[in-house]
């Protein structure tokens, strides 16, 4: 039982370059999130779906773009990475209910030089 | 913005005592939730209270809720070793799940 897989674990990015980040999720859950977490920051949120074909922006979305074209999949895009992108990325999903009990991927840890 | 605060920001203590964090938050919410997150993992969901709900419990953890003062406290019993982690308050108050910046916990043997 996967849960949620987040793919890449580790990447390094040059500033201006671009790339995107996978999230797939096994357990048919309408609900999916992209986080990103930074030292004394917390989790904040980027952006998320309520479901397959829809995408919402959260906190802070600038810099970001994402697709879910299956429900299975969310990806977050970097266009033009930045220093101030370097973070911790996580994926989260939750089943009916927006909101609630929410299972996390592992992170990704991004650097942009 | 960050909606939940938890305290203490670090916590240390010796396998078997009690552990205590505090949440506070600012604005009226449908449900306060804590997690987990061991070092370099992702989070992971520990209990969910609603608002209407003062008190719940899931084996070793006791959660309380308190709407009149916006807080909240996870108490976690008879504290091991592998409790070693770092515990986030969340709050729903409608539209995102907003995380607080978390209580590192040390439990030592």
């Amino acid at each position: 039982n996967a849960g949620v897989t987040q793919t890449p674990k580790f990447r390094v990015l040059k500033t201006g370059q671009s790339m995107t980040l996978l999230c797939a999720q096994d357990m048919n859950h309408e609900y999916m999130y992209w986080y990103r977490q930074d030292p004394g920051m917390g989790l904040r949120l980027i952006h998320y779906s309520v479901g397959e074909g829809t995408t919402a922006k959260g906190e802070v979305p600038d810099g970001y773009n994402v697709s879910r074209l299956k429900k299975q999949n969310f990806l977050l895009g970097l266009e033009s990475a930045a220093p101030s992108q370097t973070s911790v990325y996580f994926c989260a999903s939750s089943p009916t209910t927006a909101n609630e009990k929410l299972f996390f991927g592992s992170g990704t840890q991004l650097s942009v030089l | 913005s960050q909606q939940g605060e938890e305290d203490p920001q670090a916590l240390s203590i010796q396998e078997g005592e009690n552990a205590t964090m505090n949440c506070s938050y600012k604005t009226s919410i449908n449900n306060l939730q804590w997690y987990r997150q061991n070092s370099g993992r992702g989070l992971v969901h520990l209990i969910l209270i609603r608002s209407n709900e003062r008190e719940k419990h899931s084996g070793r953890l006791r959660v309380t809720l308190d709407t009149s003062k916006k807080s909240s406290s996870l108490l976690i019993t008879a504290s091991r070793a592998a409790d070693t982690a770092s515990y986030f308050c969340a709050t729903d108050a409608g539209t995102a799940l907003i995380f607080g910046k978390g209580t590192t916990l040390s439990v030592s043997s």
